[in-house]
């Protein structure tokens, strides 16, 4: 019920590209979909986030796509560069539970080659 | 504007020993939360301190404990240490939720304690 499935496992893409990672997820609850970036030895940095009342936001080369009937939200990167290269992780939370909990996906490790 | 801090970087302990991580929250925030992220997984909620208070908690044994101090830094604590308690300990402060207009969900992450437990 808490749990948010992430894929792809590993991304390899080129420079210039577009990077795509989907997350899903099941509790109807959740009202917060954050995405967050993490270099090795580094913790988790907050790249762009979205509520369920908007489809899609974009922030520079980072977009968040969110489809609310289908329980799916997707994180697109555009002219991907070597300095993306990065563990990327979807997230969700809801406001019910009183407090703020984070449910993580698995990550995504991305390698933007040059 | 300072952000969040941990300490120690790293941390080796035995198999039944005690640990304490430590973390300073970014300025203005009043909330802390400690995540347990193991080896190329996604970081994991142990629990949430608010007003020196423990408000939420995830499915993590009682011997993980928590401290908040006035000046909103904490401690987490773990007990009787297992071998899979090695994992990266992660720190987030955010404002409570109504205290920031649009930031309020919004979490930062400090760079996290490496504990590896031997």
């Amino acid at each position: 019920q808490q749990q948010v499935k992430q894929s792809p496992q590993s991304l390899i893409v080129q420079k210039g590209g577009i990077s795509i990672i989907n997350c899903a997820y099941e509790n109807t609850a959740f009202d917060y979909f954050p995405w967050y970036q993490q270099f090795p030895g580094k913790g988790p940095a907050l790249l762009i986030a979205i509520r369920p009342d908007v489809s899609e936001k974009k922030e520079g080369r980072f977009t968040i796509s969110f489809n609310k009937s289908a329980k799916q939200f997707s994180l697109h990167i555009m002219d991907s560069q070597p300095g993306d290269s990065a563990t990327y992780f979807c997230a969700a939370s809801d406001a019910y539970t009183g407090f703020q909990k984070l449910v993580f996906g698995t990550g995504t490790r991305l390698l933007v080659s040059p | 504007e300072t952000g969040v801090t941990q300490s120690p970087t790293h941390l080796i302990k035995t198999r039944g020993q005690q640990v304490t991580l430590r973390c300073s929250s970014q300025s203005g925030h009043n909330t802390v939360s400690w995540y347990q992220q193991a080896l190329g997984q996604g970081p994991q909620f142990i629990f949430q301190y608010y007003r020196e208070e423990e408000n939420g908690r995830g499915n993590f044994p009682p011997r993980f404990s928590g401290l908040q101090f006035p000046n909103y830094s904490s401690e987490l604590n773990v007990n009787a240490l297992e071998l899979d308690d090695s994992a990266l300990y992660l720190c987030a402060s955010s404002p409570f939720p109504g205290q920031g207009a649009g930031e309020s969900d919004t979490q930062y992450f400090g760079p996290g304690t490496r504990l590896t437990v031997l």
